[in-house]
């Protein structure tokens, strides 16, 4: 069955320091992508998304590009905040039925 | 504009007792997903209704878990003879649209249920 698996948390990075979660999936055909955060408190909220092979999602100085030859979808940020400490999850869209989550990374930021 | 709400928040149950959560989706929307998700993990699919029609179940762990839309909008999750491996967070979302380019799911904050 599909499935999506992401790198290992914690991650502890200080301000301003570059971010990568790496996230590779399989499935059959040509899933959608997406990426939720889960802020502490709060309930998952869509951070980015992509559609395609070789689309590109970004939202609030995050991106990942949807890339099928490696079957992966790395989140990454170029300079990291406080406020950015969250549990991030990888997920697939299984053709508008159930979403297949990754595991989480927990990341935090310290300033 | 309302988002996807469930109640309640928190529910501490006895094991062996029967509880019920609720999910109210945002209006409109067709597609509505319940997920199971334990502590540090992902959340888990459980159910998925189009409209009242439940086309998935594949996910309920056991003939204990029962889900229900009978009118095609609030959802109640039922848990009968609660264990304690049924303590969770238990995740309800709901979609616009069934499939597309436009496609998103949009997440309630969850039922966390501890069984003693």
């Amino acid at each position: 069955g599909d499935s999506v698996t992401q790198m290992e948390g914690p991650v502890t990075l200080s301000e301003e320091a570059f971010l990568t979660i790496n996230c590779t999936y399989t499935a059959t055909g040509y899933p959608s992508l997406f990426w939720y955060v889960q802020y502490p408190g709060e309930g998952l909220q869509l951070l980015l998304k992509a559609t395609k092979a070789d689309d590109k999602g970004s939202n609030k100085g995050f991106e990942a590009t949807y890339r099928k030859e490696t079957t992966s979808f790395h989140l990454e940020k170029g300079s990291v905040q406080v406020s950015d400490s969250a549990v991030y999850f990888c997920a697939l869209d299984n053709y508008g039925q159930n979403f297949v989550f990754g595991p989480g990374t927990r990341l935090s930021v310290l300033p | 504009g309302a988002g996807v709400s469930q109640s309640p928040r928190y529910k501490v149950a006895k094991r062996g007792q029967d509880v019920a959560l609720r999910c109210d989706p945002i209006s409109g929307h067709v597609s509505l997903f319940w997920y199971q998700q334990a502590l540090g993990q992902g959340p888990e699919f459980l159910t998925y209704f189009q409209n009242e029609a439940q086309l998935d179940k594949s996910g309920l762990p056991s003939d204990r878990f029962f889900a229900e839309r009978p009118e095609g909008s609030v959802s109640t999750l039922k848990i009968q003879r609660t264990q304690q491996e049924d303590s969770a967070v238990y995740l309800c979302a709901s979609s616009l649209v069934v499939s597309g380019p436009n496609y998103e799911q949009f997440f309630g904050p969850g039922t966390r249920l501890t069984v003693l």
